[in-house]
């Protein structure tokens, strides 16, 4: 049973330019958490969303950020026009339902390096 | 809003000592997490408990619900135990976890 996947692990991208990263949930697990740990910070929750619905964006950025999870597909955290404040790591991690929200996985990662 | 306060931040101890690292939070919860976090590596979860202890291998995790305080307990320290260590949350109504800053632990040979 293959865990948590994110890519790409490491992506590195010009300040104005998009970012796009990737989380597919454990297999049967259809709710998504996106985290994001700046350097030298501790982790910070985003964004929520289980399949075609974002359930709580609370710690996203008003600006820039945004996230979906399609009916098909992985989940996509997309930061439009880069700047250096948003290289940081970013992690998902997922659950079964809301109901055991509780019990998350986490996947590997993607460092996002600004230049 | 959970609070989560993590102790020590940073605790450096010889090979085979025990360790203790100690996680306190604000508002009741439904579950706890202890996680590790290797430099520039992802973050793999050790336990997720909502009362009383778990054991794996060398690692104890403890929770005291009433007092709302954990410990991670580590036996026999190794180096390569050296991470972070990362307390979690989930409950004050919030739908994601909230981490403490972490501990950072190094295990000198």
């Amino acid at each position: 049973n293959a865990g948590v996947m994110q890519n790409p692990r490491h992506l590195v991208r010009r300040r104005g330019q998009e970012a796009r990263l990737r989380c597919s949930p454990m297999k049967g697990h259809s709710h998504v958490y996106w985290y994001r740990q700046l350097p030298e910070e501790g982790l910070k929750f985003m964004v929520y969303l289980q399949k075609e619905n974002i359930i709580d964006e609370s710690g996203m950025p008003k600006e820039r950020f945004s996230a979906e999870f399609p009916k098909e597909g992985p989940s996509i955290l997309r930061i439009q026009q880069v700047v250096r404040g948003d290289s940081a790591a970013y992690f998902c991690a997922s659950s079964p339902d809301r109901i055991y929200s509780h019990e998350q996985y986490f996947g590997p990662g993607t460092r996002l390096t600004v230049t | 809003k959970n609070e989560v306060e993590q102790s020590p931040q940073n605790l450096t101890a010889q090979e085979g000592e025990f360790i203790t690292i100690n996680c306190s939070y604000s508002v009741g919860i439904s579950a706890l997490h202890w996680l590790q976090q290797h430099p520039g590596g992802g973050i793999v979860s050790l336990f997720m408990l909502s009362s009383g202890k778990k054991k794996h291998g060398r690692l104890i995790a403890t929770i005291n619900i009433q007092e709302k305080h954990s410990s991670l307990h580590i036996t026999a320290s190794h180096p390569r135990d050296s991470a972070v260590y990362i307390c979690a949350v989930k409950g004050g109504g919030a739908d994601g976890l909230t981490f403490g800053k972490g501990t950072h632990l190094i295990i000198q040979p």
